[in-house]
């Protein structure tokens, strides 16, 4: 299984700001997932990334406030852009399982706060 | 809509006491099935999965899980937990063509001693 980590782990954000979240991973992989999990929610997909094309975003995710950017098969950024309180979450960044697995290996999260 | 369900959303037993959690989706046509933990404190864990071939599955730390393809359910089961299980289980699902996994509500399990 992949190591995944994040940074930061949490932060605590004025509205309007946006905040850059980083997802390291030990080894080359293809895909890449970006996930929002709510205050007492489950984990919702945001988008998939793939190294050398631009993301693909779920329903009611944009790229404007979500860009997300992966320069190589280790790394990529998710960026919050304009924050508000609604957008107080923890993100998670996964990676797919090597072959032919469907597994997804997940990072450790960052918590966001937007006051 | 397709949907994963999880039946409860907090569940508190005993150690020794047995548990299942329900989980039941709402895609047709091939599924691959998984169930993860989270423990406090902890980044999310696959506990089990399953692909296909024998629905019975076992996952690490004494859980099992059953496929039920007819009633659309992959019931997580463990005979005796213990304090050490308690963590908030997700049931997660991919029906089509790789990687969009749909998240249950999850599960909080707490275990007293």
């Amino acid at each position: 299984s992949a190591v995944i980590s994040q940074k930061p782990s949490r932060d605590i954000c004025q509205r309007g700001t946006s905040l850059t979240i980083q997802c390291q991973v030990d080894s080359q992989v293809t895909m890449m997932f970006w996930y929002r999990q709510q205050p007492g929610q489950s984990l919702t997909l945001i988008a998939t990334a793939n190294q050398g094309s631009e993301a693909t975003y779920e329903s009611g995710f944009v790229i404007d406030k979500f860009p997300i950017s992966r320069p190589n098969l280790t790394f990529s950024t998710l960026t919050v852009s304009n924050m508000s309180p609604e957008d107080s979450s923890i993100y998670l960044c996964s990676v797919a399982g090597a072959g032919s697995s469907y597994e997804q290996y997940f990072g450790p999260g960052t918590r966001l706060t937007v006051t | 809509a397709q949907s994963v369900s999880q039946h409860n959303h907090h569940v508190i037993l005993s150690e020794a006491a047995s548990l299942e959690l329900g989980c039941n989706y709402s895609y047709g046509g091939t599924v691959n099935l998984f169930w993860y933990v989270q423990y406090p404190g902890q980044h999310l864990q696959l506990l089990l999965k399953y692909f296909s071939g024998d629905p019975l599955v076992k996952g690490i730390k004494g859980f099992e899980a059953e496929f039920i393809k007819s009633k659309f359910s992959f019931n997580l089961r463990k005979p005796s937990v213990q304090w050490s299980d308690t963590a908030e289980y997700f049931c997660a699902v991919i029906s089509d063509s790789w990687g969009k996994l749909q998240f249950g509500a999850g599960t909080q399990v707490v275990v007293t001693p």
